[in-house]
């Protein structure tokens, strides 16, 4: 029962262009959403938040969108770097549990 | 201002063997977490812990794992007489009270388990 879903296991962007990636849920329950950055060999990295009574939030080249209405929320980054290539995951964290539940992740392949 | 710190960073053990996978918290942080991630897929949640006590393992097999959070020393995860399907990364995170607050979790840099 995957709560949290990215449903694209990658994506191939050019340098300079925008990167989109997408996350579903299906827990009304969660309260705050996280992404995070990891490359091979290393463990994860917190890159942005959002709170569930937020629909917007930005910092720097990352802005991180919520629909709640349709249970969605999406990652931007622009403009895209090489740097940028790596394993992204979408989680959400369980206000009662304290439990942060992961996508299965989105592969980014930021062209040169 | 040590991160998590994890060791060792890779393990081998032979079939039938025991594994014990160390997570030392950031400094301040009093919740551990332990993930696993399989080949090809995402982080699976395994267990939470807090000082001397389990708070959620529903996530860990019901056989041959177990792990502790001693008063004093790091979190142990523990996988006794390893299988070839145990072979994945094991990651610990952790965070302080506030876990929102804190921006989530602060992982480390994992273990990876190699059965052979």
């Amino acid at each position: 029962d995957q709560q949290v879903k990215q449903n694209s296991p990658s994506l191939s962007v050019q340098e300079g262009r925008i990167s989109i990636l997408n996350c579903d849920y299906t827990n009304s329950m969660f309260d705050y959403f996280l992404w995070y950055k990891k490359y091979p060999a290393e463990g994860p990295t917190f890159l942005i938040s959002i709170s569930s009574i937020k629909d917007k939030n930005e910092d720097g080249r990352f802005t991180v969108f919520l629909n709640k209405s349709a249970k969605h929320l999406s990652l931007h980054i622009v403009p895209s770097q090489p740097g940028d290539s790596a394993v992204y995951f979408c989680a959400a964290i369980d206000g009662a549990t304290n439990k942060l539940i992961f996508g299965t992740g989105t592969l980014l392949a930021v062209q040169p | 201002n040590a991160g998590v710190m994890q060791n060792p960073r890779h393990l081998v053990r032979r079939r039938g063997q025991e594994a014990r996978l160390r997570c030392s918290p950031m400094k301040g942080h009093s919740h551990v977490y332990w993930y696993r991630q399989l080949p090809e897929e995402g982080l699976k949640f395994m267990v939470y812990l807090q000082k001397e006590n389990i708070i959620d393992e529903s996530g860990m097999p019901k056989e041959r794992f177990s792990a502790e959070f001693p008063k004093e020393g790091p979190s142990i995860l523990r996988i006794q007489q390893v299988v070839r399907g145990d072979s994945a990364a094991y990651f610990c995170a952790s965070s302080p009270r506030d876990v929102q607050g804190a921006g989530g979790y602060t992982f480390g840099s994992g273990t990876r388990l190699t059965v052979v």
